[in-house]
């Protein structure tokens, strides 16, 4: 059974900070993973998917990179900002087709 | 307008009441889900369909039931709601074929008393 973690549960960073987020999954053999902020009392946007066969993807300040041998993916913002704060989380899909399995989600906070 | 839009955004309701969330969608998209959230918990699939006639169970069905009207509506019912039924719902989209990425609505919050 695919199980997806991220770590920290929350972090606190000043602005202007390059950050990193990191999830990790037990079974390396995945579709896509997918990752997502959630605004408070919000639904999910989806940031940057990565397939299988790709090792990361940019949009703007954000990178997620991807190594399915080591079951780890890790989202890079740079420079980040007051209104980066949010939760953040990771999903994998298993394969083509299936449900996303999720983790729990990082919790950002960006002082100004 | 949202592509994804989930009524009601919030309710209050009783113990053993019946309550049905709706979802619409605009984006075209075969597949759609119901997921709910729990803190600490992260998201779990409650129920699937990949198209009108196709209803799948996801890992926490049970006390729920879904109902797949046309491709663009999808709702969710607990038949007789209870407390720990309590959660933030989110209705999910993707299509077919696809990226596999999945385009969620704003959430329906949903408290049992």
């Amino acid at each position: 059974k695919q199980e997806v973690t991220q770590i920290p549960a929350a972090l606190s960073v000043p602005e202007g900070e390059n950050l990193v987020l990191n999830c990790s999954f037990t079974d390396s053999a995945i579709y896509n993973l997918q990752w997502f902020r959630q605004d408070p009392g919000k639904g999910l946007t989806s940031l940057l998917l990565i397939q299988s066969s790709q090792r990361e993807q940019t949009s703007g300040r954000l990178n997620a990179s991807l190594d399915k041998s080591s079951g780890r993916s890790t989202l890079y913002i740079a420079a980040s900002q007051p209104g980066d704060s949010a939760t953040y989380l990771c999903a994998v899909r298993p394969g083509y087709g299936n449900k996303l399995v999720f983790g729990a989600g990082t919790i950002l906070r960006v002082k100004s | 307008d949202a592509d994804v839009t989930q009524t009601p955004r919030n309710r209050i309701t009783k113990t053993g009441k019946r309550i049905m969330l709706e979802c619409s969608q605009t984006k075209g998209h075969d597949r759609m889900y119901w997921y709910r959230q729990d803190p600490g918990l992260g998201l779990r699939l409650i129920y699937y369909s990949f198209d009108v006639k196709d209803i799948n169970k996801g890992e926490i069905s049970d006390g729920y039931s879904v109902s797949r009207q046309a491709q663009a509506k999808f709702s969710l019912s607990l038949e007789s709601a209870i407390p720990n039924q309590t959660a933030l719902y989110f209705c999910a989209t993707s299509g077919y074929p696809s990226t596999g990425e999945l385009f969620f609505g704003e959430g329906s919050r949903l408290t049992v008393l």
